[in-house]
């Protein structure tokens, strides 16, 4: 019964290479969003996503490309992985017009880019 | 860029004893949550407390609003060790209204001593 789900939970990889994380949501929520958490716990929003449709990008490096197959999945590919990628990535769900307006998130997943 | 700031950076108490953190924030807002990190876990909702709300409780937390200072804080009464966590206070003032985007604060964490 778990709400916000990603795959997988650690990831370690060379510089360079191309890698996905994935992340699906069983609320019925509309809106999908990715986090990155940098080593001090500085959480910062990456995209958005409401009903397939993208409509927050953070000035993020275009090396980063969301997909989102259906409203209950968004999935994060980035290519050229570099050092500065290491961090957690936090998938989060809301919707958006429920009068809390809270965000669920899934559990994370670490990348390391060694 | 609209940034909720909390303070403490870090605060360590004994069991029982109550444990209050603040967050300040810059542009105006809708409303205001409150979220709790376990270590190596994604974010939990707590809170939310709307812009034309003072006061909130819900079992031992309270939040308080004060939008002429943009500041908030969280109340976390007779504390536990299993309330040891970063809390980290989110902000819709980037979002032109809707909850699409949050911005996050660093966190406050917080230790209990058992």
């Amino acid at each position: 019964d778990t709400a916000v789900s990603q795959t997988p939970k650690y990831l370690v990889t060379q510089m360079g290479n191309d890698k996905s994380i994935k992340c699906e949501q069983n609320l019925g929520h509309d809106t999908m969003y990715w986090y990155k958490q940098d080593s001090k716990k500085f959480l910062k929003i990456m995209f958005s996503y409401n009903n397939k449709e993208l409509i927050i990008n953070e000035t993020v490096p275009n090396r980063f490309s969301p997909k989102s197959p259906d409203k209950a999945h968004l999935n994060l590919h980035i290519n050229s992985l570099e050092l500065g990628d290491s961090a957690v990535y936090f998938c989060a769900s809301s919707q958006v017009w429920d009068k809390e307006g809270e965000q669920y998130f899934g559990p994370g997943t670490r990348l390391t880019v060694t | 860029s609209q940034q909720g700031e909390e303070d403490p950076q870090a605060l360590s108490i004994q069991e029982g004893e109550n444990a209050t953190m603040n967050c300040s924030y810059k542009t105006s807002i809708n409303n205001l949550q409150w979220y709790r990190q376990n270590s190596g876990r994604g974010l939990v909702h707590l809170i939310l407390i709307r812009s034309n709300e003072r006061e909130k409780h819900s079992g031992r937390l309270r939040v308080t609003l004060d939008t002429s200072k943009k500041s908030s804080s969280l109340l976390i009464t007779a504390s536990r060790a299993a309330d040891t966590a970063s809390y980290f206070c989110a902000t819709d003032g980037d979002s032109g209204g809707s909850n699409y985007k949050l911005t996050f604060g660093k966190g406050t964490l917080l230790t209990v001593n058992p």
